[in-house]
């Protein structure tokens, strides 16, 4: 069974750092890109960032680009998503999503999400 | 970047209705469009891949059409169920406006 695990959510003051992270099961976490998609109170849905499975390429929304770094630990099968320069518009409800093919594609596993709180 | 637009906003609806929903693509995506159902303090539930095929598991009363720029979700005959935010999600490239903005279904 996929499962996705997210972690690291928390209470963080503007200009503050937090590190994420989502524990994968289930599937050869290796082979897959990894995306972060995230969800501000009363907003839609936004994808934030994307990994390769071997972790050299990565991708970012402009709206992050520059402050957060996602990576990959794949002897743990886990993704990490470093948050620097915080702002309250970052906080927000973070998913990990897993896309149905070995690429870009459909997210067809997500997890619970974990809950970012950027204020002072 | 790719934007994504979506229409209605808000659809009020009753059950035993037929109803659509809109999204367009700023540039062609060719059939490159996933929906999904979102449900607060849930994870959103993936409906419709490649813009018309049913993922495993989803009702068939749900349908998908389009290409390019244009595409379309119908519910064919709504359930209390079915009560929740839809999302259209493009994914021919990696776009900060991936996803619209979101159409949230309510009860009549």
């Amino acid at each position: 069974e996929v499962q996705l695990l997210e972690s690291g959510g928390d209470l963080v003051q503007p200009g503050g750092s937090l590190r994420l992270s989502c524990a994968a099961s289930g599937f050869a976490f290796t082979t897959y890109v990894i995306n972060w998609v995230r969800q501000a109170p009363g907003k839609g849905l936004e994808w934030v960032s994307a990994i390769s499975g071997s972790g050299v390429n990565t991708y970012y929304a402009d709206s992050v680009r520059g402050r957060f770094t996602i990576s990959r630990d794949n002897s743990n099968n886990t993704l990490h998503l470093q948050m620097n320069s915080l702002r309250a518009e970052d906080t927000a409800v973070y998913f990990c999503t897993r896309p149905m093919v070995r690429g870009l594609g459909a997210f067809d596993f997500w997890g619970q999400g974990t809950v970012v709180t950027v204020s002072s | 970047d790719i934007q994504m637009t979506q229409s209605p906003s808000i659809l009020s609806a009753s059950v035993g209705d037929r109803v659509t929903i809109t999204c367009r693509a700023s540039q062609s995506i060719s059939t490159w469009l996933a929906w999904y159902q979102h449900k607060p303090g849930k994870a959103p539930n993936l409906l419709i891949y490649k813009a018309s095929y049913l993922q495993s598991g989803v009702p068939s009363r749900f349908s998908g059409r389009g290409s390019g720029t244009e595409f379309t979700l119908t519910i064919s005959s709504l359930q209390p169920d079915d009560f929740a935010t839809y999302y259209c999600h493009q994914y021919n490239t990696y776009s900060s406006g991936s996803f619209g903005q979101g159409t949230k279904l309510e009860i009549k």
